[in-house]
């Protein structure tokens, strides 16, 4: 399965929202009613982390300002005012098969 | 508290074996998938291949013929055999342990193949 993500690259104020996209080659529904399309950011020097899972669910402890939404194919991770501690570069990736598959990314910077 | 602590060696010629080994405390290896994952700046994120805590594997097609991935429980870790590399092997190198809807991931290792 091909994961597109768009923008490349995304600068932001803080305080304003920002979107990334990701969409996938083949449908990512489940027959359980969840699309298997996960969010990470991979902070400056650090290892990815989890952000959201099953398309729209925040991981325990992520603030709620990250919000995912989309199913199918079609898929946006939103966050709502960006804060300076949320620079890093933004992956989705579907885990509906194996092998799983990354998107290329999307560096969001501060502007 | 989970930890991951992966080593290994860092530097490898051309046709030899990479070989990473992840020590994991803190967890149970039961319900969990024992992950390879690399990132290399010319094909981002790569999924490796897979282990559970009963020896059943999954592997990338596209590194299938020379991966292996073993797990030992009763030593608490999990390891990556990769052959014949080449520098596209060449990538920061992470073990991760994932679960149903959790991925933890450890440090990563730059692993350099260089002649």
């Amino acid at each position: 399965i091909v994961m597109t993500q768009s923008p490349l690259s995304l600068p932001v104020t803080p305080g304003e929202p920002a979107s990334i996209s990701c969409r996938s080659s083949q449908s990512l529904l489940q027959n359980d009613g969840h699309s298997y399309l996960d969010w990470f950011l991979q902070k400056p020097g650090q290892s990815p982390q989890l952000l959201i899972y099953w398309s729209s669910n925040r991981v325990s402890g992520v603030p709620d300002r990250f919000n995912g939404s989309g199913s199918g194919t079609d898929f946006t991770l939103k966050i709502s005012r960006v804060e300076t501690e949320d620079v890093g570069v933004y992956y989705c990736m579907q885990s509906l098969q194996t092998p799983l598959t990354f998107g290329g990314g999307t560096k969001v910077e501060i502007k | 508290q989970v930890q991951l602590q992966q080593w290994g060696a860092g530097v490898l010629k051309p046709s030899e074996t990479l070989s990473l080994t992840c020590d994991v405390s803190g967890s149970s290896f039961i319900g969990y998938y024992w992950t390879w994952i690399r990132q290399s700046p010319g094909k981002g994120l790569e999924w490796i291949g897979e282990v559970n805590h009963s020896g059943d594997t999954n592997y990338n097609p596209s590194l299938k013929s020379r991966v292996t991935i073993s797990v030992d429980t009763s030593e608490k870790q999990f390891s990556l055999k990769l052959s014949s590399v080449t520098a596209a092997d060449t990538a920061v190198y992470y073990c991760v342990r994932v679960g149903l809807v959790s991925f933890f991931w450890g440090r990563g290792a730059l692993v350099t193949v260089s002649s």
